[in-house]
């Protein structure tokens, strides 16, 4: 595997379920993003880890949880989502204090709450 | 409030044609600007980036423009070819750090 993988790759759930996303990194990046994508908004960012310290939450609500065991690998667990939370869930990666900046997205989950 | 904005929301473009796509920023502190391309299916991939030290980057067929005065950066793609029909997103971050703010989105159509 090289990049960014992200599973699984579409997901339907119901608003009472719990389930949880996965990425992993093959970069050997110490940073990690997790975005939501929905039609026709900007990609918000959600929750960032810097050397797997949570450093952003950007006001997530807590059905939402994020977990990063280690700096290749980061969950996001889902419980009682709404139907409004259905979306494309992107995974980044970054190598940390340079100056590149650059992001290295996954694939994403598509995401449907009924 | 949205610091980056993003237009047009689509655009056709006849394939050899130039596509150009612009943002507007509102946050001076921000010091990279980066264009990030997504097919469908796919996440989004940095395409070309510009720092405000420079007016014009360019790479193969993409070229960004900045001004900072008007704090304003647009994405041109030469000789557009179908290959490149995709979404494109502008985005702004600042102080070398990692939250990066995205644009709307531009959905880029191009037709032979």
């Amino acid at each position: 595997e090289t990049g960014v993988t992200q599973t699984p790759r579409h997901l339907v759930m119901g608003m009472t379920n719990k389930k949880s996303l996965k990425c992993e990194q093959h970069l050997g990046h110490n940073a990690m993003y997790w975005y939501k994508q929905s039609a026709k908004k900007p990609l918000e960012l959600m929750f960032v880890y810097n050397f797997k310290e949570q450093t952003e939450n950007n006001s997530v609500p807590s059905r939402f949880s994020p977990e990063c065991p280690n700096s290749s690998h980061l969950f996001l667990h889902l419980h009682t989502l709404q139907p409004e939370d259905s979306a494309l869930y992107l995974c980044a990666s970054s190598q940390e204090r340079t100056r590149a900046n650059e992001q290295f997205f996954g694939p994403g989950t598509r995401l449907t709450v009924l | 409030q949205q610091q980056v904005k993003q237009s047009p929301q689509s655009l056709i473009v006849q394939k050899g044609g130039i596509s150009i796509i612009n943002c507007a920023y509102e946050n001076t502190a921000f010091d990279y600007f980066p264009w990030y391309q997504q097919f469908p299916g796919k996440g989004p991939a940095l395409l070309i980036a510009i720092r405000p030290d420079v007016s014009e980057k360019k790479e193969g067929r993409f070229t960004i423009s900045f001004n900072k005065s008007a704090k304003q950066f647009s994405l041109h793609i030469m000789d557009s070819q179908p290959g490149d029909s995709a979404t494109y997103f502008c985005a702004a971050s600042m102080g070398g750090g990692n939250k990066l703010t995205f644009g709307t989105g531009t959905q880029l159509k191009v037709e032979l």
